[in-house]
């Protein structure tokens, strides 16, 4: 079954660039969710899409950016890096469905392991 | 203090053993509740998700009460590929994001 895509990978940055992440739902998701791992944390909520609009936001930092396109695929655009953006950065995607059912779950991508010098 | 509060153990059990992990959150307007497994340096993937009184999948039991904002994992005979940091999730709001706890690790030995 198809998975959620992120790309890349993996990033290296200097403080002060910029960087974007992608990310690819799984097909007929509707919903994605971006989330922050830092080093030996837990998964910390940044910002949510739902049919392309913002649906909520959590602790992102105002240096950071997120859209959702016609496609359903998102992009996180992070501007001004310090040391302590380094971190694991997870998309996931759910598909439409009433609230509590089974549709909800969220489903991870892979992650983009950034690493700011 | 945290959302979602869990025991970080780590728990360090012998291949059989059986293993219960606890978790308490603070939000009682969380509505779903669900138990994701993390391997190291690899993305969380959901085990189970926990509703209403809770539910059973093979070797795994959750359990939710709702009353005391209390959910738990049961793991039976345990597996040596069942080391991991188990991480207990709440989600609230209309869209759902996952709050997660601090994650307990979990190390089976033969």
């Amino acid at each position: 079954a198809a998975g959620v895509i992120q790309s890349p990978r993996h990033l290296i940055k200097e403080k002060r660039e910029t960087a974007t992440l992608k990310c690819y739902p799984i097909p007929r998701h509707d919903t994605v969710y971006w989330y922050q791992q830092g080093p030996g944390q837990d998964p910390q909520f940044l910002i949510s899409f739902y049919e392309k609009m913002q649906s909520d936001k959590g602790s992102i930092p105002d240096r950071f950016s997120a859209q959702q396109f016609s496609d359903y695929h998102s992009e996180l655009n992070m501007s001004s890096l310090e040391l302590g953006d380094s971190a694991l950065y997870f998309c996931a995607s759910s598909s439409p469905g009433r609230w509590g059912s089974e549709q909800e779950t969220q489903y991870f991508g892979p992650g983009t392991r950034l690493l700011v010098l | 203090r945290k959302e979602v509060e869990q025991d970080p153990g780590p728990f360090n059990v012998p291949e059989g053993a059986t293993v219960a992990f606890n978790c308490t959150y603070s939000n009682s307007a969380s509505q779903s509740f669900f138990w994701y497994r993390q391997d190291c340096r690899k993305e969380p993937k959901l085990l189970m998700s926990v509703y209403s009184s809770g539910n059973e999948d093979g070797r795994f039991t959750a359990q939710l009460n709702r009353a005391s904002q209390y959910i738990s994992l049961l793991i039976r005979d345990s597996k040596l590929s069942d080391s991991a940091t188990y991480l207990c999730v709440a989600a609230s709001g209309g869209y759902n994001k996952l709050i997660f706890g601090a994650g307990t690790r979990l190390a089976v030995h033969p």
